[in-house]
């Protein structure tokens, strides 16, 4: 089956604008978990959606935000982008079950400029 | 929340010795400890996880080990070889739906 796909795999911005990245996960997943990850920092929690509803929040500013979809893909959105944005973000896709495997995208690869 | 702490950050064998990467967690709830593997440009995929009932588990040369009471557990890579070269994350969860990461350990295997 077709795993997690994430659109665009790169991404040039410059400070003070807008992006949205896109997640598919497999299909039959319902929940999608978005993660920033930086070089020596790991992967840092920023939401998770499940059945359109954010079930949890990670500690990232308002500017970070997303919605999911009826057919689970989800979006993020980062507004005012700031330098320190600069990262990979990573989406993960779980069937929805407790303590289940997560399911990573490739990533977007985000630089502000 | 939960907070998870992974040592070493860096680690560095000769292949065919073992590799230990440790994690202690903050959050006595916490029931499920995946581990997920890195390869350079790669997407992380999950290697072993265990859950709060299970002391070890074990897959071919990888193993995990959990200790509840002191709120630790360990990955063990026995006779390793080039290819186990990776950022290794460990990682908890308490409510079935966040997934908390330590910062993770770059294993080099040196041939």
């Amino acid at each position: 089956k077709a795993g997690v796909t994430q659109t665009p795999r790169y991404l040039i911005k410059t400070r003070g604008q807008q992006v949205t990245l896109s997640c598919s996960p497999i299909s039959g997943h319902r929940s999608v978990s978005w993660y920033q990850q930086t070089p020596g920092q790991g992967l840092q929690f920023l939401f998770e959606y499940f059945s359109e509803t954010q079930r949890n929040k990670g500690n990232f500013p308002g500017r970070f935000s997303g919605r999911q979809f009826s057919n689970s893909r989800s979006e993020m959105n980062v507004s005012t982008l700031e330098l320190g944005d600069s990262a990979l973000y990573l989406c993960a896709s779980r069937t929805g079950g407790v303590y289940t495997e997560a399911f990573f995208g490739q990533g977007t690869r985000l630089t502000v400029v | 929340g939960e907070n998870v702490e992974q040592h070493p950050s860096t680690l560095s064998v000769q292949e065919g010795d073992s590799a230990v990467i440790k994690c202690t967690y903050s959050d006595s709830a916490s029931n499920y400890f995946p581990w997920y593997k890195q390869e350079l440009g790669k997407r992380p995929q999950l290697i072993i996880d265990i859950r709060s009932n299970v002391g070890e588990k074990k897959d071919q040369r990888i193993a995990v080990t959990l200790n509840k009471t002191a709120k630790h557990f360990s990955l063990h890579i026995t006779e390793t070889q080039p290819e186990d070269s990776a950022v290794y994350f460990c990682a908890a969860e308490t409510s079935g739906s966040r997934l908390t990461f330590g910062e993770g350990t770059q294993l080099t295997v040196n041939p």
